[in-house]
C-alpha cells in the first residue's frame, strides 16, 4: 500500500510567519498535487508538479517536487488568515489518486 | 459554474435506513471517485470508476455500494447506515489519473 505521510499534522501560527509542509512517501509518483480544503467544502486543486526537482510558485506559495519524485514540500511566505485550511498532497497511483494524511493550518491575525 | 455537483448538501437518515447520495459532472471525465471524510481527517477513498471499471478499496465495508449508470452520474448507496457512517462524502472526477475536481460534498448525519 502506498502511503503519503504529511508533516506536521497540525500547525498554528501568527499572521506574517513562514511555514513549510512536507509530503513524503517511499513510492515514486509520476505526478503529485496539492489541494486546500476549507471547512464544509471539497478540496480545491492548488498545483500539480510532474518533473523531479520542479519548483512552482503560486503567489506566496512555493511547491517543490523531490528529485526522486517521492516527496514534495509546500512553503508559505508571510501567512495570512485566509491561508487557514486543510492542506492535502495527492499522488497518482496508476488508476487512482492517493491522498496524504493532511496538514491542518490555522493562521491567527 | 459548478462542474461536479453533489446532492443533497446535507442528508439526515435514520439508523439502518438505506440512503443514496448522488454526484453528477459536466466535465466528461472518465474517472469518478467517492471519498469518505471524517472530522478534519484526510479523505479516505471508498471506490472509484475508471471508465466503466469499478474498483473497490480493500477496506471499504460491504455496506457501501456504488453505481455509475453513465459517464455523468455516480451514486453512493449505503445499505444500512450506522452511527459510524456519519461523515462528509466527497465525489471527485478526473481525466485519467490527473488533477481531481471535487464536489462540495454531502454531509451525512445518522440519527
Amino acid at each position: 500500500t502506498q502511503l503519503l505521510e504529511q508533516s506536521p499534522q497540525f500547525l498554528s501560527i501568527q499572521e506574517g510567519e513562514n511555514l513549510t509542509v512536507y509530503c513524503n512517501s517511499s513510492s515514486v509518483f509520476s505526478s503529485l498535487q496539492w489541494y486546500r480544503q476549507e471547512p464544509g467544502e471539497g478540496p480545491v486543486l492548488l498545483v500539480t508538479v510532474v518533473t523531479g526537482g520542479e519548483v512552482k510558485k503560486l503567489k506566496r506559495l512555493t511547491f517543490q517536487f523531490g528529485d526522486a519524485r517521492k516527496d514534495s514540500s509546500l512553503h508559505i511566505t508571510a501567512a495570512q488568515p485566509g491561508d487557514t485550511g486543510l492542506y492535502l498532497c495527492a499522488g497518482d497511483n496508476t488508476d487512482k489518486l492517493i491522498f496524504g494524511t493532511g496538514t491542518r493550518l490555522q493562521v491567527f491575525p | 459554474d459548478a462542474m461536479v455537483i453533489q446532492n443533497p448538501r446535507y442528508q439526515v437518515t435514520q439508523f439502518g435506513k438505506p440512503v443514496t447520495l448522488s454526484c453528477s459532472q459536466t466535465l466528461n471525465h472518465n474517472v469518478m471517485y467517492w471519498y469518505q471524510q471524517k472530522s478534519s481527517q484526510a479523505p479516505k477513498l471508498l471506490f472509484h470508476y475508471y471508465d466503466k471499471d469499478f474498483n473497490n478499496e480493500a477496506d471499504t465495508p460491504d455496506n457501501f455500494q456504488s453505481r455509475r449508470p453513465n459517464t455523468s452520474f455516480c451514486f453512493l448507496d449505503i445499505r444500512s447506515p450506522g452511527l459510524g457512517d456519519a461523515a462528509m462524502y466527497l465525489c471527485a472526477t478526473s481525466r485519467s489519473v490527473t488533477e481531481a475536481f471535487f464536489g462540495q460534498g454531502t454531509r451525512l448525519t445518522v440519527v
